[in-house]
């Protein structure tokens, strides 16, 4: 099973600021099938990347993921207020397919 | 408007059987694998399993095999999971998502991440 391992466990940054998350995977993970999600307290989660770089419909352009092999990066250009929320990512190229941890991001 | 409406929540007791449901709409629903994903309180995402809605193939993870049932009545576009006795564990929310991607005939796997969410189904299960 590939595990992965996000950092930092909590983020607290300022509105207009720039965060950087990141996933490290325990191995390669095939092809960049790797995606990141939003979800905010009480709702379901929301795909921002897939494919280890591609944004999902609708997200805006401030989301940009980047990486390969076993390390990928999550930054948000300038965090508006209604990102501040937990983060996910998650493999899908071995099964079983796994999520990190979470990435908590807060205001500070 | 793609969307994934599931069942509401439930309280169960201790050995009971409970089956949730997902209803798919705005989509091809046969086209699309169906992921079921748990989140215990408080913790963070867990992948359960998939179906294909087509022909109701569907694949566990190791962690969730044997525990849990999923299926699908594609008539009525809609995934089901299944409990046959349930338990404290069990308590959690529980989505469902449509795989995105295309199908990866070496490995047996759909490759897409999870692109339209349900709302989530809360289970608790107590005495």
């Amino acid at each position: 099973e590939i595990v992965l391992t996000q950092s930092p466990g909590t983020l607290s940054l300022s509105p207009g600021e720039r965060g950087t998350l990141s996933c490290r995977a325990s191995q390669s993970v095939t092809s960049s099938y790797l995606a990141w999600y939003q979800q905010k307290s009480g709702q379901a989660p929301r795909l921002l990347i897939y494919g280890a770089s591609s944004r999902a419909t609708g997200i805006p352009d401030r989301f940009s993921g980047s990486g390969s092999g076993t390390d990928f990066t999550l930054t948000i250009s300038r965090l508006e207020p209604e990102d501040f929320a937990v983060y996910y990512c998650q493999q899908y190229g071995t099964s079983p397919w796994t999520f990190g941890q979470g990435t908590k991001v807060e205001i500070k | 408007e793609v969307q994934l409406v599931q069942s509401g929540a439930e309280v169960k007791k201790p050995g009971e059987s409970l089956e949730i449901s997902c209803k798919g709409s705005g989509y091809s629903f046969t086209s699309y694998w169906i992921a079921w994903v748990r989140q215990m309180p408080g913790k963070g995402l867990e992948w359960m399993g998939i179906i294909y809605p087509g022909d109701s193939d569907s694949r566990y993870s190791p962690s969730f095999q044997g525990q849990v049932t999923i299926s699908a009545d594609k008539s009525i576009s809609t995934a089901y999971l299944q409990w046959n006795s349930l338990k404290a564990s069990d308590t959690a929310t529980y989505y469902c998502a449509t795989v995105s991607g295309y199908y990866d005939f070496w490995s047996g796997y759909p490759r897409g991440a999870f692109e339209i969410w349900g709302q989530g189904t809360m289970v608790t299960v107590s005495s």
